[in-house]
């Protein structure tokens, strides 16, 4: 089956630690997004990436950091220094230029106490 | 910057009558795209329809159609013959064309209650 995953679902972590959310898409797409949503919002982009290597900050890049070693991964890295870093985080992919839907993973609920 | 607005927190709709969503956008862009995603309790984002702002047809898809209005940047979503399935987070969003990055810009949602 063809799609994007997320893991874990849930993670919880401690203030001051770092985290890593997963993300990954077999539908061999060149572009990957990441969104933060909080209760009763629309999505907020953080970060986004349009080919291997390369990416650029979103509205709210702050706090965070990616990387995109492999078309495949985007993995969202959520440090210290992210004020208020308990939300629900969506990866998105789509086909570039070629197509520009946008499709989701299930997402990832991070809470941080 | 391009900014999307819906104005309408919650809405209600009996079984298998229709119901309209609102949107509007703001952009000094003459071509993007236009879209309706629904979220369900899930939280996975479905995206329902799609529009081309350069296409003048109003997009369909099965019981969902739009109501664009490239003038009046006006971009309203008609669900028909409502089912119990369709209540959902449904959120209004906006991109770029795809050489710009295809960010999307989303409206603050509008939550759909059915009744039956």
């Amino acid at each position: 089956d063809g799609g994007i995953t997320q893991s874990p679902k849930y993670l919880f972590r401690k203030e001051g630690q770092n985290v890593t959310l997963s993300c990954e898409q077999n539908l061999n797409h060149d572009a990957m997004y990441w969104y933060r949503q909080d209760p009763g919002q629309g999505l907020r982009l953080i970060y986004y990436s349009q080919i291997v290597n390369d990416f650029q900050k979103g509205d709210i890049a702050e706090g965070y950091s990616v990387s995109r070693e492999k078309k495949e991964s985007f993995p969202l890295t959520v440090t210290s220094a992210q004020k208020n870093p308990t939300a629900f985080y969506l990866c998105a992919s789509s086909g570039g230029q070629v197509s520009f839907e946008q499709y989701f993973g299930p997402g990832t609920r991070l809470t941080v106490t | 910057a391009q900014t999307v607005t819906q104005s309408q927190p919650e809405m209600s709709v009996q079984e298998a009558e229709t119901v309209t969503l609102s949107c509007t956008y703001d952009t000094s862009e003459s071509d993007y795209y236009l879209f309706w995603y629904k979220q369900p309790p899930s939280r996975q984002m479905i995206l329902v329809i799609r529009q081309e702002a350069y296409k003048q047809q109003n997009a369909t898809e099965n019981r969902f159609s739009v109501n664009f209005q490239k003038a009046a940047k006006s971009f309203s979503l008609k669900i028909s013959d409502s089912q119990l399935g369709d209540a959902a987070m449904y959120f209004c969003a906006y991109s770029s064309r795809p050489e710009y990055g295809n960010k999307l810009v989303f409206g603050a949602g509008t939550i759909l209650r059915v009744k039956s």
